[in-house]
């Protein structure tokens, strides 16, 4: 079964910082997507980065980049510049078809 | 576009009585709805999926006639708890699929908490 792993209950940045957040997952699989989301104190879950699992090509959005290492079942993500409104839980997802896991979730705090 | 609603966002009821909980996708067809459960401080566990006129399937686990899931049309899913406990206490969240989207993508509800008192 897949598994997803985040080691990181909770990491802390100093704003305009940069800090990187793990995941490792287990899966036979080789064609998925891994996704990084965010939620808020309001607990919507929003959407911050997706890769593609047949890219080899690591995924960047604006401040937020990961590194995916699929041969080590590892996807970082490394938010630069971190601001503020960046504090948030940030949970790990692998999706394969109709299925979606997420992680533990790492609690991310930023210090003015 | 791709924005997910659920009602209500916040709902108290009495030990015993059934609750049902609505999730719509607003602007876009959905072909699959996910309905997870969130308890403090941990992650989404998903508890069933469900597809558009067909019977939701329920991961290991989740009481299939505890949580009713009905998928009656593209825009709607309700999740009913039916003779809620003290322990169905959560925060409920709902994901859509976009018909017209990539198979990939899912867009989530903004959750219900539910309180059983």
């Amino acid at each position: 079964a897949q598994t997803v792993t985040q080691s990181q209950p909770e990491m802390s940045v100093q704003e305009a910082e940069t800090v990187t957040l793990s995941c490792t997952y287990d899966t036979s699989e080789s064609d998925y997507y891994l996704f990084w989301y965010k939620q808020p104190p309001s607990r919507q879950m929003i959407l911050v980065i997706r890769q593609e699992a047949y890219k080899q090509q690591n995924a960047t959005e604006n401040r937020f980049s990961v590194n995916f290492q699929k041969a080590a079942k590892s996807f970082s993500l490394k938010i630069s510049d971190s601001q503020l409104g960046d504090a948030a839980m940030y949970f790990c997802a692998y999706h394969r078809t109709y299925k979606y896991i997420f992680g533990t979730g790492t609690r991310l705090k930023v210090l003015a | 576009g791709a924005v997910v609603s659920q009602h209500p966002s916040w709902v108290i009821c009495k030990s015993g009585t059934s609750v049902k909980i609505e999730c719509r996708s607003l602007d876009f067809q959905a072909t699959t709805m996910f309905w997870y459960r969130q308890f403090p401080k941990q992650s989404l566990m998903l508890m069933a999926t469900s597809n558009e006129g067909s019977k939701a399937t329920y991961e290991q686990g989740v009481e299939k006639d505890k949580f009713l899931i009905n998928h009656a049309s593209l825009t709607l899913s309700t999740l009913t708890v039916t003779s809620a406990h003290p322990e169905d206490s959560s925060f409920y969240i709902c994901s859509a699929r976009a018909r017209d989207r990539g198979l990939n993508e899912q867009f989530f509800g903004p959750g219900t908490r539910l309180t059983v008192l």
